[in-house]
């Protein structure tokens, strides 16, 4: 069965500092990985999935799957990345189902 | 483009009770997927519907029941309600060919 664990429940960082959010994973096969955000009273919302490759708001993640990881950094938080922040596996087959670590909330500090 | 509409907000239940939950998609998705979200706690898959047929369950009783309409509008039936069933319920709408999903801002069931 497929487990996706983010060992930090909270990060606080100041505004300008590097962050970096922790994502592992434990799947057999070849997983398709994300990043949910979930802003104050807005809805979640996908950030950036690795097949895509892209920088979302100077977010970058890459899956290594030697570590099984997909960590999340940005090298200068901003107050407006302070959300919750979810990982999410897809294990592929004919339903994309994702499971979802426990998320850990970011707080970016003026 | 119409965004993922959940109803009703919130609704508190006692326990026994059943309870429906409504999820419109999003304007061209044809696929539905329903989570439950503890407190604390990440979504967790309940069941994904496509073309009014279930598409894939997680681990959950068969007293969590689904529908999807031919507008691809959803429902979510739990019987016998118990009170570990309090949690916010999402519903995430999608291509089937795409996994990207598109959620829903929820509902928040109280179970008493």
């Amino acid at each position: 069965a497929q487990r996706v664990t983010q060992p930090e429940k909270l990060l606080s960082v100041f505004k300008g500092a590097p962050v970096e959010l922790k994502c592992n994973y434990s799947y057999s096969g070849s997983p398709e990985l994300f990043w949910y955000v979930q802003y104050s009273r807005q809805r979640l919302q996908l950030l950036l999935r690795h097949i895509s490759r892209e920088s979302i708001k100077g977010f970058t993640a890459d899956l290594n799957k030697g570590e099984t990881s997909f960590h999340l950094k940005k090298p200068f938080a901003q107050e407006e990345d302070s959300a919750m922040y979810y990982c999410a596996l897809d294990s592929g087959g004919s339903n994309y189902k994702l499971t979802f670590g426990k998320g850990t909330l970011l707080t970016v500090n003026p | 483009e119409t965004g993922v509409t959940q109803s009703p907000t919130h609704l508190i239940k006692t326990r026994g009770q059943q309870v429906t939950l409504r999820c419109s998609s999003q304007s061209g998705h044809n696929t539905v997927s329903w989570y439950q979200q503890a407190l604390g706690q990440g979504p967790q898959f309940i069941f994904q519907y496509y073309r009014e047929e279930e598409n894939g369950r997680g681990n959950f009783p068969p007293r969590f029941s689904g529908l999807q309409f031919p507008n691809y509008s959803s429902e979510l039936n739990v019987n016998a309600l118990e009170l570990d069933d309090s949690a916010l319920y999402l519903c995430a709408s999608s291509l089937l060919q795409n996994n990207e999903q598109f959620f829903g801002p929820g509902t928040r069931l109280t179970v008493l």
